[in-house]
């Protein structure tokens, strides 16, 4: 599976839109990207995946160049509750595991 | 809707006891997964049922570590004669393995601390 890379931290005030970034650049064809957080003592909680279109969910954006080497997941109005490690997953649709690297730690600024 | 309920949340134990966890995964869904994340650490796949089929055990660290899914549903890890590095929450997984795309959604873990 495809290596990804993520900034460490970020901060977005309360209320502002949340864009983090994620960058994939030996994505291959058949590789989707997937988008976890995990806020502290819970386990992963799935967010959004795509291929290569746009998607859109109740929870969040994702937004997938056209060459697909990079990806940004956009929460629209974040809020406190929204501050959580984010993990941004490139994995073949013939696999089985998640490989989770350490992502970005969101932290929501009141 | 139910998600994926592990249990117990917590378990003490005592170097060298036998520990089993539990998992009972989103219904209807054929694949399951184990993973276990230390403090502070990424997670750590240890073993994926698919169905019928024989699991990946891959990533099981030791001959200490075994799992079981029994009817297809709900799966047991054993861990035998524990030792403190074993101390780490464990997560388990399931997906619609139907649809290869499908994302797995996890449980809260169980978190193992072994004195």
């Amino acid at each position: 599976d495809a290596k990804t890379t993520q900034p460490t931290s970020m901060d977005c005030a309360e209320g502002r839109a949340a864009n983090l970034p994620c960058n994939h650049s030996t994505i291959s064809g058949n590789e989707y990207v997937y988008w976890y957080r995990q806020i502290h003592s819970q386990g992963p909680q799935y967010i959004i995946h795509g291929l290569k279109n746009n998607e859109t969910n109740e929870m969040a954006s994702l937004i997938i160049t056209e060459d697909r080497k990079s990806s940004t997941l956009i929460l629209p109005h974040a809020t406190l509750r929204d501050t959580a490690v984010y993990y941004c997953i490139v994995r073949a649709n013939t696999g089985n595991q998640f490989y989770f690297g350490t992502g970005t730690s969101l932290t929501v600024i009141p | 809707g139910a998600g994926v309920s592990q249990s117990p949340s917590n378990k003490v134990t005592e170097k060298g006891k036998d520990v089993e966890l539990r998992c009972d995964p989103i219904s209807g869904h054929t694949a399951l997964y184990w993973y276990r994340q230390s403090l502070g650490q990424g997670l750590e796949f240890l073993i994926y049922f698919q169905g019928n089929s024989a699991p990946d055990k891959s990533g099981l660290p030791s001959d200490r570590f075994s799992a079981e899914r029994t009817g297809g549903s709900v799966s047991t890890l054993t861990i035998q004669r524990t030792q403190q590095e074993d101390s780490a929450v464990y997560l388990c997984a399931s997906s619609n393995r139907t649809y290869s795309n499908q994302p797995q959604h996890f449980g809260d873990g169980t978190r193992l601390s072994i004195l």
